[in-house]
């Protein structure tokens, strides 16, 4: 089975600050990567698919990057409303989730 | 629209076996894949198995002893068993809609079924 690292566990930042947000394959999952963001509450919302592509909808200041088993999630000038966890999901074989990350603002 | 939603007990006795159904709507279980994830409260997200669209499924290896996912296509349900629960099995249950064609990730999730275990 594919393990998936995220880390950081819990992120504080500031409004207008850029966040990044890393998660890490035990193998290479060949740009089979989505992240998602949940609200408490809430079900997880689809941001980012194929590791880079933005879903319809999502505000463009999320973006995804990485390959191989490195991926990441950014987001530049944070809202108050990206207050969240967020989950990063590999589908190359099945599917295994991270163990996610809760980002406040500071 | 695409919609899905979880439903089933709140409160399942330890032992016992816990029985979902998920119901969508807008979209055919025959060409769409459809998955369990489940929750615990304020942790990760846990994928449990697939129904996929030709019928047949797969599981976690970790919970394939003691899962079984079937479905009812003239009902647009799609159904979770699992049995002996212990009390690690609280948690929210979530059915989602794999997205079209070779897109593996998942566009669309019910809103959860909180289950606790308790006798």
């Amino acid at each position: 089975d594919i393990q998936m690292t995220q880390s950081p566990a819990s992120l504080s930042a500031s409004l207008g600050e850029t966040v990044t947000i890393e998660c890490r394959a035990s193998e290479d999952i060949y740009n089979g990567l989505a992240w998602y963001q949940q609200k408490p509450g809430k079900s997880p919302q689809l941001l980012i698919y194929n590791a880079n592509s933005l879903h319809t909808g999502v505000p463009s200041r999320f973006s995804g990057s990485g390959s191989g088993t490195q991926y990441s999630l950014k987001i530049n000038s944070l809202q108050s409303e990206d207050v969240a966890s967020y989950f990063c999901q590999q589908y190359y074989d099945y599917r295994t989730f991270g163990g996610g990350t809760k980002l406040e603002l500071k | 629209q695409v919609q899905l939603m979880e439903s089933g007990p709140g409160l399942v006795q330890p032992s016992e076996t816990l029985s979902l159904t998920c119901t969508v709507s807008g979209f055919s279980l025959t060409s769409y894949n459809v998955h369990w994830v489940r929750q615990p409260p304020g942790k990760g997200l846990e994928w449990m198995g697939v129904m996929w669209s030709g019928g047949s499924t797969d599981y976690n290896s970790a919970l394939k002893s003691r899962l079984s996912i079937s479905r009812d296509t003239s009902k647009n349900q799609v159904f979770l068993k699992m049995n002996s629960l212990q009390s690690e099995d609280t948690t929210t249950y979530y059915c989602a809609r794999e997205g079209p064609g070779y897109n593996l990730y998942f566009d669309y999730w019910g809103q959860g079924v909180m289950v606790t275990v308790s006798s």
